[in-house]
């Protein structure tokens, strides 16, 4: 079936420095790619997505790379700030539907 | 304005009885999910709606789960016979239309069965 894979896992780096989560999908059809950030006790929010016609998207210090022959899409936060410290998520869609297969999430710590 | 909201926050049950859980969309969104958030997981799918019906109800785990959405706003996730394998957070997302529109998420219940 379907699946996403996530990494790393958990990602630490020191305040200023850039992050990279990496995610990987198995359904050639998808063609929405959303990300998502999870801060303790809240729903995910979305903080950037792609479209499968598009390789990148930049919005100020996030943005997100689409490889479709590779099956490969991430997310780079330049400039980390303490308030980036949460758990991302990314996700993609099954086929060209609603319905979205997540990743088992990257928990990010920004060091001050 | 306000987001999709839930209630309650936590619910703590024991085996075997039944549970309810009440999602509030938000104004005007026709479109309307539930996912199930495992620890240490991503969300997974649960059912989608359209207005008032179930358009989608293939991530629902067996018949012991059951959501409803009678007048097309608030949708309830009913958990017959709970199992300890229950536990979860339950989220609930809404979004304006359906496909490719931003699904805004809630801050989820918290089911414990103990």
């Amino acid at each position: 079936g379907e699946n996403v894979e996530q990494h790393p896992s958990t990602l630490s780096v020191q305040e200023g420095d850039s992050a990279v989560i990496k995610c990987t999908y198995s359904d050639s059809a998808s063609n929405y790619f959303p990300w998502y950030k999870q801060e303790l006790g809240k729903g995910p929010q979305l903080i950037i997505d792609i479209r499968s016609n598009v390789g990148e998207k930049k919005d100020q210090r996030i943005a997100v790379t689409l490889n479709k022959t590779a099956k490969h899409f991430s997310l780079h936060i330049t400039e980390t700030q303490p308030e980036d410290s949460a758990v991302y998520f990314c996700a993609a869609s099954i086929g060209g539907t609603y319905k979205y297969i997540f990743g088992t999430g990257t928990r990010l710590k920004v060091l001050a | 304005g306000a987001g999709v909201s839930q209630t309650p926050s936590n619910k703590v049950t024991e085996k075997g009885k039944y549970v309810e859980l009440r999602c509030d969309p938000i104004s005007g969104h026709t479109a309307l999910y539930w996912y199930r958030q495992s620890l240490g997981q991503g969300p997974e799918f649960l059912i989608y709606f359209q207005g008032t019906g179930a358009a989608d109800d293939s991530g629902l785990p067996n018949d012991r789960f059951f959501a409803v959405r009678p007048e097309g706003s608030v949708s309830t996730l009913k958990i017959q016979r709970t199992e300890r394998g229950d536990s979860a957070v339950y989220l609930c997302a809404s979004s304006l239309s359906s496909t490719y529109d931003e699904q805004f998420f809630g801050p989820g219940t918290r089911l414990t069965v103990l």
